[in-house]
């Protein structure tokens, strides 16, 4: 499978600043990333889905403004929270998509917003 | 209804056991069905992908799909304390989309 890699594993900062986290498909060009909430003790939420080249789809309740993903090229895609918010601490994770219906994640990013 | 619901557990288990691991789906038109498993803090690894009714077996893991029930499970023999995880079905058709069930958290005790 796929080999996905994330950037930070985790990262800590203060209420109101913007934060960026890198997701690299590191053996193949992957077309299709989606990233995903997970928060303690749930089962993961799609948040989007990341598009190479195009504006990212996201779920419903997910504001785009906030949650800011570019994917300019096959290899990477990023997602910035913008000003962050306590509300905001969660384990985001991202996936790319292999073939029509497979997707490997990544190791995930634990965000904690003070 | 929930698309996929999942036996949320937890459950304990000696070393050793078989584990049955249980998912329903409501939409007959979904195609594919995997098992992941999720380590604490870590992302999920895929395990099983199956897509038509029957068993498919890969070491001590067996993925069994039932679709005139809309039924999918995951069975583990000989279960090792390392299989203590959360274990994720997921399902979807072509255009990669999961929707994942709300996942079992295992514990295998040594």
């Amino acid at each position: 499978g796929a080999v996905v890699s994330q950037h930070p594993s985790r990262v800590i900062c203060k209420s109101g600043t913007s934060v960026k986290i890198e997701c690299r498909s590191l053996d193949f060009q992957a077309t299709t990333m989606f990233w995903y909430r997970q928060f303690p003790k749930q089962s993961l939420m799609l948040m989007a889905t990341s598009n190479e080249g195009s504006k990212a789809t996201y779920e419903q309740g997910v504001e785009k403004d906030k949650f800011l993903i570019n994917h300019a090229s096959l290899t990477l895609s990023t997602l910035t929270v913008t000003s962050a918010h306590p509300e905001d601490s969660s384990f985001y994770i991202c996936s790319v998509l292999q073939g029509t219906d497979t997707q490997y994640f990544g190791p995930g990013t634990r965000l904690t917003v003070l | 209804q929930k698309e996929v619901e999942q036996d949320p557990g937890p459950l304990s288990v000696p070393e050793g056991a078989i584990v049955s691991l249980n998912c329903t789906y409501s939409n007959s038109a979904f195609q594919y069905f995997m098992w992941y498993r999720q380590y604490s803090r870590k992302g999920p690894e895929l395990l099983m992908y199956t897509y038509s009714s029957g068993n498919k077996e890969d070491g001590r893991f067996t993925a069994q799909v039932d679709k005139s029930s809309k039924y999918i499970s995951l069975f583990i023999r000989d279960s090792q304390p390392s299989d203590s995880a959360t274990y994720l079905c997921a399902i979807t058709n072509q255009g990669g989309k999961l929707i994942f069930g709300q996942g079992t958290e295992l514990s295998v005790k040594p």
